[in-house]
């Protein structure tokens, strides 16, 4: 069974055109991530939600921003998509513990931007 | 800086072994981690050791840890088709966040 779900899987947007993403889980995890991941490099961290606290990256554009309504979903806004954004963009979560830094990542959602 | 240097590339049999290196740079990692990601898909955790080991073993995985080198290294035994995939190591320390290495690609030749 999915536990982190990311919809849809192919996202087609056209350039400069307001695009979300959205990423749901059933693991009751307090902390969900957004990671971009660019063809042959290792994902990058955008952000990230500690229950409600929203934590930036220093070097994540303005382009992007974030919303969490509730613990099991979080979203991903694209304000204005340039050729630039056209990549993998992976949710993660990950619980309390010792290993805080287990993630469970959802499929992906591949993003084109023509 | 915070930087997770992996060759990008290994080719093996199948049947063989497969070793996949890792070099990192934070020494107050707490967690070493290894992922596997199949093509277009999300990552998944296949196993990770604490910093404080030097070993561990998970059935055909193998993780070595040489924290005085700030070497990190999966070993994969009788390596599988199956087992193509990107393989990413990855440190964590305290702050919920990861740094992932530059991903290895494993080809695996029948």
């Amino acid at each position: 069974d999915a536990m982190v779900i990311q919809n849809p899987r192919y996202q087609v947007t056209q350039f400069g055109k307001p695009v979300t993403l959205s990423c749901s889980q059933t693991l009751n995890h307090n902390v969900m991530y957004w990671y971009q991941q660019k063809s042959s490099q290792a994902p990058k961290l955008l952000f990230h939600y500690y229950d409600k606290d929203f934590n930036n990256e220093a070097d994540t554009p303005d382009n992007f921003q974030s919303r969490r309504p509730n613990t099991s979903f979080c979203f991903l806004d694209i304000r204005s998509p340039g050729l630039g954004d056209a990549a993998m963009y992976l949710c993660a979560t990950s619980g309390q513990g010792p290993l805080n830094e287990k993630l469970f990542f959802g499929s992906g959602t591949q993003l084109s931007v023509l | 800086g915070e930087d997770v240097e992996q060759s990008l590339f290994l080719s093996v049999r199948e049947g063989d072994s497969s070793v996949i290196n890792c070099t990192y740079t934070d020494s107050s990692s707490t967690y070493l981690y290894w992922y596997k990601q199949e093509p277009g898909a999300g990552l998944q955790l296949l196993t990770y050791i604490f910093s404080n080991m030097d070993m561990k073993q998970d059935q055909r995985l193998t993780v070595l840890l040489n924290k005085k080198d700030k070497h990190l290294s999966l070993r994969i035994a009788d390596t599988q088709t199956g087992d193509s995939a990107i393989y990413f190591c990855a440190e964590g320390g305290a702050t919920n966040k990861l740094i992932f290495g530059t991903g290895t690609l494993l080809a695996v030749q029948p």
